[in-house]
């Protein structure tokens, strides 16, 4: 199956400080990236999904000024969680497909754990 | 009224025994049905897909859609402890072009050895 990475798999920083999460499809290009959180024991969460070229399209209650991400490329799509605070610790999983219509696979990042202190 | 509902478990059960997990949903224009597999720790992973309604198997795994009830089941045949994780039921309306997946809260299973 195709393989989806994301740098870092753990994170901790300093409340205030902002933190950059990578997603990369490593063999296909992915027309559309999504980018999820995940509280312990609880399901995902869709935050935004990004077309290459496009800006994202947040879910209704996430903050597009805390959260920015770009979709620079079919292959690579980053989530900068700025001025972060403890709130923010988290389980950040993204996705990324091909296509951009019906059902397309979407194959899964294996996650990044922020800690914010 | 959440449009996805999915008891969360835990569940437990001795190893070989047939393991049902279910979802039940509101929204009639679902038509595209999947179960993920998520290890702790991990990003989800495919198990199976169904469009529509029917059954799917492969391997351990059935995958059954019941869209007059708008009720679907996993079943895991001769479960091993290896299948210790959460699954997650998941689904999009036909109307949803871009693919946003409607994710079910997950069950955590664990298989006792």
């Amino acid at each position: 199956g195709a393989v989806v990475s994301q740098h870092p798999s753990w994170v901790i920083c300093k409340s205030g400080t902002s933190v950059k999460i990578e997603c990369r499809s490593l063999d296909f290009q992915a027309t559309t990236m999504f980018w999820y959180r995940q509280f312990p024991k609880q399901s995902l969460m869709l935050m935004a999904t990004s077309n290459e070229g496009s800006k994202a399209t947040y879910e209704q209650g996430v903050e597009k000024d805390k959260f920015l991400i770009n979709h620079a490329s079919l292959t690579l799509s980053t989530l900068t969680v700025t001025s972060a605070h403890p709130e923010d610790s988290s389980f950040y999983i993204c996705s990324a497909r091909t296509g951009t219509s019906g059902y397309n696979e979407q194959f899964f990042g294996p996650g990044t754990r922020l800690t914010v202190l | 009224q959440k449009e996805v509902e999915q008891d969360p478990g835990p569940l437990s059960v001795p190893e070989g025994a047939i393991v049902s997990l279910n979802c039940t949903y509101s929204n009639s224009a679902f038509q595209y049905f999947m179960w993920y597999r998520q290890y702790s720790r991990k990003g989800p992973e495919l198990l199976m897909y169904t469009y529509s309604s029917g059954n799917k198997e492969d391997g351990r795994f059935t995958a059954q859609v019941d869209k007059s009830s708008k009720y679907i089941s996993l079943f895991i045949r001769d479960s091993q402890p290896s299948d210790s994780a959460t699954y997650l039921c998941a689904m999009i309306p036909s109307y949803n072009q871009g693919g946003k997946l409607i994710f079910g809260q997950g069950t955590e299973l664990s298989v006792k050895p």
